[in-house]
């Protein structure tokens, strides 16, 4: 079975430093993951996808991932955190091939300081 | 604009009460979910469609009914409410693709159940 563990709950930064979201995967096949973002009142955005080519993922707002198989990990990064950057950040499996449910990973709530 | 709409927004309602709540997509997707946000639990599937006329249960139907006659739309029914089903709901639609094309999400609805 697929599923997904986001390593942690409360990641708390300053304004201008870099930022890491820690997400482990466990996939019985190549998987398909992504990282959502979800900001107060709001429906989750699409933050970026792997989808077995590249395994360095670039997506939006300046955000990337990487898709490391032998660690089982699709870690979020971003070299600069700025204050919009404060949400809820989800990594997301893909439950099997043909992709009828999305598994997410309990979330990482972000907070970002002046 | 590409968008998935969810209504209504808030709803507070009483137990037993009937209610639905509809989603609409204007993408021409054929696949549609449901999901439930509770806190600490993350996102959960209770229903999806794959086309027009096909529905399936996903994690946690228990309570919910679903119709899928126009493509576009795909409404999720609470006969009869209880209060564990309130909860923050999300629809969602993706492209034909399989596990590698991202779900799109409505903005939420925020269901509570006296």
């Amino acid at each position: 079975a697929q599923s997904v563990t986001q390593l942690d709950s409360h990641v708390s930064v300053s304004e201008g430093t870099p930022v890491l979201l820690r997400c482990n995967y466990s996939s019985s096949y190549s998987p398909s993951l992504f990282w959502y973002v979800q900001h107060p009142n709001k429906g989750l955005q699409l933050l970026l996808k792997y989808t077995s080519a590249a395994t360095l993922v670039k997506g939006i707002n300046g955000f990337e991932a990487e898709f490391k198989k032998s660690e089982t990990s699709f870690h979020l990064t971003k070299p600069s955190a700025h204050m919009s950057d404060a949400a809820e950040y989800f990594c997301v499996v893909s439950s099997n091939q043909a992709g009828t449910a999305l598994i997410f990973g309990k979330g990482t709530t972000l907070s970002v300081s002046s | 604009e590409a968008q998935v709409t969810q209504n209504p927004r808030y709803l507070i309602t009483v137990t037993g009460k009937k209610l639905t709540v509809t989603c609409s997509q204007n993408m021409n997707h054929e696949y549609m979910s449901w999901y439930r946000q509770d806190p600490g639990l993350g996102l959960r599937q209770i229903y999806y469609s794959m086309n027009v006329e096909v529905t399936d249960k996903g994690d946690v139907p228990e309570g919910y009914k679903v119709s899928r006659k126009e493509k576009r739309n795909f409404p999720l029914i609470l006969e009869s409410p209880s209060p564990n089903q309130t909860s923050l709901y999300f629809c969602a639609s993706r492209s034909t693709g399989g596990k590698g094309q991202p779900q799109h999400f409505g903005d939420g609805t925020r269901l509570s159940i006296l």
